[in-house]
């Protein structure tokens, strides 16, 4: 069974631009979460989706947006973006309840310029 | 806001050596914790879970303890291994209002196991 996979691993962005990461789930997962991994402050929660709808966000400005599709893949957009926005952004995908596994991806490294 | 604390962020042991890595949650309706290991380069990986109506949970040299009422738990790693280097993270899930859920990660413990 394919695991989860992000695209795409690597991005270099220039401040003010915008960005839009993708994940696609584990076939028969519809439940997506996504995190923002920097050193020192562990993975912070951006938002849950689930059958297309976002069921729980985090503490993240709204500058921080995210979909789901039909075929349960997500993306996650971040607009204006800024220099502290620099991380490594993964997601996890889990079949949606609060106490199933959660299977990662191996991330997106975004570098703001 | 919901926060879990997770120390020490540094630890050191000699191979066959006992490891603990303890947290902290602050959100009452918390109800499962996971323990997930990410090695250098790679995706984290979920290492052994426990919710909140067991107080143990053991699998070969893992185990994890829950104390709801101190809102505490912990990881135990006995005959530590050179492989079981890792950064190792702990989390609390609980359910959202809309019936969804939120997982809150600790900031992580570096393991260093010497041979």
């Amino acid at each position: 069974k394919a695991g989860v996979t992000q695209t795409p691993r690597y991005l270099i962005k220039t401040r003010g631009q915008q960005v839009t990461l993708s994940c696609s789930p584990i076939s028969g997962h519809r439940s997506v979460s996504w995190y923002q991994q920097t050193p020192g402050q562990g993975l912070q929660f951006l938002f849950e989706y689930f059958s297309e709808t976002q069921r729980n966000k985090g503490n993240f400005p709204g500058r921080f947006s995210g979909r789901q599709f039909s075929n349960s893949r997500s993306e996650m957009n971040v607009s204006t973006l800024e220099l502290g926005d620099s991380a490594l952004y993964l997601c996890a995908s889990s079949l949606g309840g609060f106490d199933t596994e959660a299977f990662f991806g191996q991330g997106t490294r975004l570098t703001v310029v | 806001g919901e926060n879990v604390e997770q120390h020490p962020s540094t630890l050191s042991v000699q191979e066959g050596d006992s490891a603990v890595i303890k947290c902290t949650y602050s959100d009452s309706a918390s109800n499962y914790f996971p323990w997930y290991k990410q090695e250098l380069g790679k995706r984290p990986q979920l290492i052994i879970d426990i919710r909140s109506n067991v107080g143990e949970k053991k699998d070969q040299r893992i185990a994890v303890t829950l104390n709801k009422t101190a809102k505490h738990f912990s990881l135990h790693i006995t005959e530590t291994q050179p492989e079981d280097s890792a950064v190792y993270f702990c989390a609390a899930s609980s359910r959202g209002y809309t019936g969804g859920f939120k997982t809150i990660f600790g900031a992580g413990t570096r393991l260093f196991v010497k041979a």
